[in-house]
């Protein structure tokens, strides 16, 4: 079974800096999808970006970009430029290639950014 | 905006009641998930269907059940309600592996 861990429980940056989240992950599987969410206090769980395991590219969404080390089974997110709106329970996510589309969830980073 | 509903956003009822919890999407998707979200925020799978007539339990042993008998709607039921059953429940659906899930708001239930 794959498991996701996510080291940090909380962090904190300050408005307009950058920030890293981590991720890493257990699996014996060549074929997976990586992801981050993002769940704003009491609103709802969004997408913020994804990664193909077959993929060298690291991701990128505008301020939102991806450290994928697949040797080191790591994927960390890091936000640039960090906004008030922000602020939110970041959550990594595991997919197996053909495997019933079932995602495993790390525990969550809850990060404050401070103005 | 996700295409994707969750009703009631919030519930406060008594123990032993029986509630529905409601969640409906339009984006054809075949595949549903209901995720119970305990105070510490963690996720836990309790039910998925891979479409119509098609349902499983998941990771977290779950008192509640549900039903997928239309393609956009997937309700769980929870018979008799418990204090332990206080908690956030989220709905998602997907339609591949590549695009993950889409969430709907969830449903705050709390059993006094």
């Amino acid at each position: 079974a794959q498991t996701v861990t996510q080291s940090q429980p909380e962090m904190s940056v300050q408005e307009a800096e950058t920030v890293t989240l981590s991720c890493t992950y257990d699996t014996s599987e060549n074929n997976y999808y990586l992801f981050w969410y993002k769940q704003p206090p009491s609103r709802q769980m969004i997408l913020v970006i994804r990664q193909e395991a077959y993929k060298q590219q690291n991701a990128t969404e505008n301020r939102f970009s991806v450290n994928f080390q697949k040797a080191a089974k790591s994927f960390s997110l890091k936000i640039s430029d960090s906004q008030l709106g922000d602020t939110a329970m970041y959550f990594c996510a595991f997919m197996n290639y053909n495997a019933g589309n079932m995602l495993t969830f790390g525990g969550g980073t809850r990060l404050m950014v401070k103005p | 905006e996700a295409d994707i509903y969750q009703t009631p956003r919030y519930l406060v009822i008594g123990t032993g009641k029986k509630i529905t919890l409601e969640c409906s999407q339009t984006m054809g998707h075949d595949k549903m998930y209901w995720y119970q979200q305990d105070p510490g925020m963690e996720l836990h799978l309790i039910h998925y269907s891979y479409g119509v007539n098609s349902t499983e339990k998941g990771d977290l042993s779950s008192e509640s059940t549900v039903s997928r008998i239309r393609t956009e709607h997937f309700p769980l039921t929870l018979e008799s309600a418990r204090p332990s059953h206080t908690s956030q429940y989220l709905c998602a659906s997907s339609p591949s592996e590549l695009y993950g899930y889409t969430f709907g708001s969830g449903t705050r239930l709390t059993v006094v």
